[in-house]
């Protein structure tokens, strides 16, 4: 495979269940991030991984775990959400730098109960 | 706190029609613009990247320009087809991981 590849593609929970979604980068990159698409307003960055380690977290409510186990995968570890937490959630990978562009998978479909 | 707006939020034009997209941003000091392409429920697709020293990019029917000293960037689109119904996100990049987002402009083009 080749690009961003990320699955499950939809994902329905209650809000007791613990479920993780998981993406990975075919590209070589060496940063990661998780970003949540809400209907009407701008992606938000959720956490950021660069060199397996995460350099930024926007204040993203504890139920939302992330974990980077190497430079290829990422996942994104849910408990107890909210319906409030239905939305896309894209992984996007790049190389670690300023200037270069971040490549996005196809995104995960989570609706919560 | 860098913020990104993008207008009209949505626009209809027939086929075959050139269009421009219009994305402004509120602080100058960017590293890059990027635009992407987002089909309904799916991931996002780059299109074109312009690195702040840059004033356009193309690629095919695609043009986009930066004037970041005022703050905005188009994208142009040449020659409109059915195929090109989606949504427009443009994005500017302000440090090594900060990428804000515009919500975008809907775009369907009528056969």
């Amino acid at each position: 495979e080749t690009g961003v590849t990320q699955t499950p593609r939809h994902l329905v929970m209650g809000m007791t269940n613990k479920k993780s979604l998981k993406c990975e980068q075919h590209l070589g990159h060496n940063a990661m991030y998780w970003y949540k698409q809400s209907a009407k307003k701008p992606l938000e960055l959720m956490f950021v991984y660069s060199l397996e380690e995460r350099v930024e977290n926007n204040s993203v409510p504890s139920r939302f775990s992330p974990e980077c186990p190497n430079s290829s995968h990422l996942f994104l570890h849910l408990h107890t959400l909210q319906p409030e937490d239905s939305a896309l959630y894209l992984c996007a990978s790049s190389l670690q730098s300023s200037y270069n562009e971040q490549f996005f998978g196809p995104g995960t479909r989570l609706t919560v109960l | 706190k860098q913020e990104v707006t993008q207008i009209p939020a949505a626009l209809s034009v027939p086929e075959g029609e050139n269009l421009v997209l219009n994305c402004s941003f509120t602080d100058s000091a960017i590293y890059n613009l990027q635009w992407f392409r987002q089909d309904p429920g799916k991931g996002l697709t780059s299109l074109l990247l312009i690195q702040s020293s840059q004033r356009e990019q193309t690629s095919g029917r695609l043009n986009a320009s930066l004037d970041k000293s005022s703050g905005r960037s188009t994208l142009y689109i040449a020659a409109s087809q059915p195929g090109d119904s989606a949504t427009y996100l443009c994005a500017v990049k302000t440090g090594a991981n900060n990428l804000f987002f515009g919500t975008g402009t809907r775009l369907t083009v009528i056969p």
